[in-house]
């Protein structure tokens, strides 16, 4: 089974500096990855999703992901925080049912705080 | 265009009690989910609807029951509430069932079983 590690229940970086969100994979074939991003009380929203046609991945708010198969990983990062980015993010990745239907399989999150 | 749309927002059990969430998308998908998220451990896939019809177990099904009503309307019961199902439970809908197919999530439903 396809399972992802989110490195950091909570990254605390100040207005202006770099996001670096960590997460890794361990599956045995090419995988389906994603990052979410769930702000205070609302549902989960697609951020950007890899798909083995470019191995750096551009999302919405200025994110991006670089898929790096001989570290099994998949970080996230935007170059200068702003206050608006505060939320949980959520790694993912595709993982078969024996049901034939391949599911999300989520990290545990990590909650992302900005200070001006 | 509202999206995934759920009800109730927030709802407080007593344990033996049912309920039922509802949940409706208008973006005319082909697949709806329902999850449960709890602190320090992500979402987790209750039970699917890969098509108008046909509902299938996800990872934690044990104490719930889903039905597709229509190609809008997927809803989840709980027929005798335990504390354990306290949790904030989400609905997600997505085209189809291929692995790159977006999921589009509703706002949530906030359960607490006393």
């Amino acid at each position: 089974a396809q399972s992802v590690t989110q490195l950091g229940s909570h990254v605390s970086v100040s207005e202006g500096a770099l996001v670096l969100l960590r997460c890794n994979y361990s599956s045995s074939v090419p995988p389906y990855l994603f990052w979410y991003v769930q702000y205070p009380n609302q549902g989960l929203q697609l951020l950007l999703k890899y798909t083995s046609a470019a191995t750096l991945v551009k999302g919405i708010n200025g994110f991006e992901a670089e898929f790096k198969k001989s570290e099994t990983s998949f970080h996230l990062t935007k170059p200068s925080a702003h206050m608006s980015d505060a939320a949980e993010y959520f790694c993912a990745v595709s993982d078969w049912m024996n049901t034939g239907f391949q599911k999300l399989v989520f990290g545990t999150g990590t909650r992302l705080l900005v200070s001006p | 265009n509202a999206g995934v749309t759920q009800t109730p927002k927030f709802q407080v059990l007593k344990t033996g009690q049912s309920m039922t969430l509802q949940c409706a998308q208008d973006m005319n998908h082909n697949s709806m989910y329902w999850y449960r998220q709890d602190p320090g451990m992500g979402l987790r896939l209750i039970y699917y609807s890969a098509s108008e019809g046909t509902t299938d177990k996800g990872e934690v099904p044990n104490g719930y029951n889903v039905s597709r009503l229509n190609k809008r309307e997927f809803s989840l019961r709980l027929e005798s509430a335990a504390p354990s199902q306290t949790s904030v439970y989400f609905c997600a809908s997505s085209a189809g069932l291929a692995e790159t197919d977006e999921q589009f999530f509703g706002p949530g439903t906030r359960l607490t079983v006393l």
